[in-house]
């Protein structure tokens, strides 16, 4: 079936380390995106990316990495430059609206739960 | 203020209730979706629009883009409805969320 696939699911980290959390999906999707849930608050978009090759930074993309090098995969990195990376982490796919055929509609992971000790 | 406004922030009712569940929103807009997320945290996608009314199953969407403003409506409600449900609004490509309805339906 097709579908995101996000990893680990649950995540503990030092301070200091950097953590990569793995999104794929097989819906042949252009479009990915990271986004950031807290408690009390709405999602909140760290990157997104439309192609290959090429991401945009979010609201919130300060002290994260990603990188686009397949169409199927869009990896996070928290770095050690995140100060408050304790949070659960979101992606999310979809095509381009306005393409033919293209609704727009989104899909997301089960998501990942970062904790720092 | 928060460009996308859900209310109420909690629900409760009983198995077998109508219940709404409503979304203003300040700007301009291209679609606006309904969304699930289950207590373990995935989210599903309900609907998407941008005009009118749609229905799937129990569940009810519809939008007034001139008031800026869509309502989740669920018939009969179930245990099985009791979730976060979050409205958010796309616009040149970016969405921008809700903060979230906790409903919870007792039976």
């Amino acid at each position: 079936d097709g579908g995101i696939t996000q990893s680990p699911k649950y995540l503990f980290r030092k301070e200091g380390q950097n953590v990569t959390l793995s999104c794929e999906q097989n819906l042949n999707h252009d479009a990915m995106y990271w986004y950031r849930q807290d408690p009390g608050q709405g999602l909140r978009l760290i990157y997104y990316s439309q192609i290959v090759n090429d991401f945009q930074k979010g609201d919130i993309a300060e002290g994260y990495s990603v990188s686009r090098e397949k169409k199927e995969s869009f990896p996070l990195t928290v770095t050690s430059a995140q100060k408050n990376p304790t949070a659960f982490y979101l992606c999310a796919s979809s095509q381009i609206p306005g393409r033919k055929q293209n609704t727009g509609e989104l899909f997301f992971g089960e998501g990942s739960r970062l904790t720092v000790l | 203020k928060n460009e996308v406004e859900q209310s109420p922030q909690n629900l409760t009712a009983q198995e077998g209730e109508f219940i709404t569940i409503n979304c203003s929103y300040s700007v301009g807009i291209s679609a606006l979706h309904w969304l699930q997320q289950h207590p373990g945290g995935g989210i599903v996608s309900l609907f998407m629009l941008s005009s009118g009314k749609k229905k799937h199953g129990r569940l009810i969407a519809t939008i007034n883009i001139q008031e800026k403003h869509s309502s989740l409506h669920i018939t009969a409600s179930h245990p099985r409805d009791s979730a976060v449900y979050i409205c958010a609004v796309s616009s040149n490509y970016k969405l921008t969320f809700g903060k979230g309805t906790l409903l919870t339906v007792n039976p």
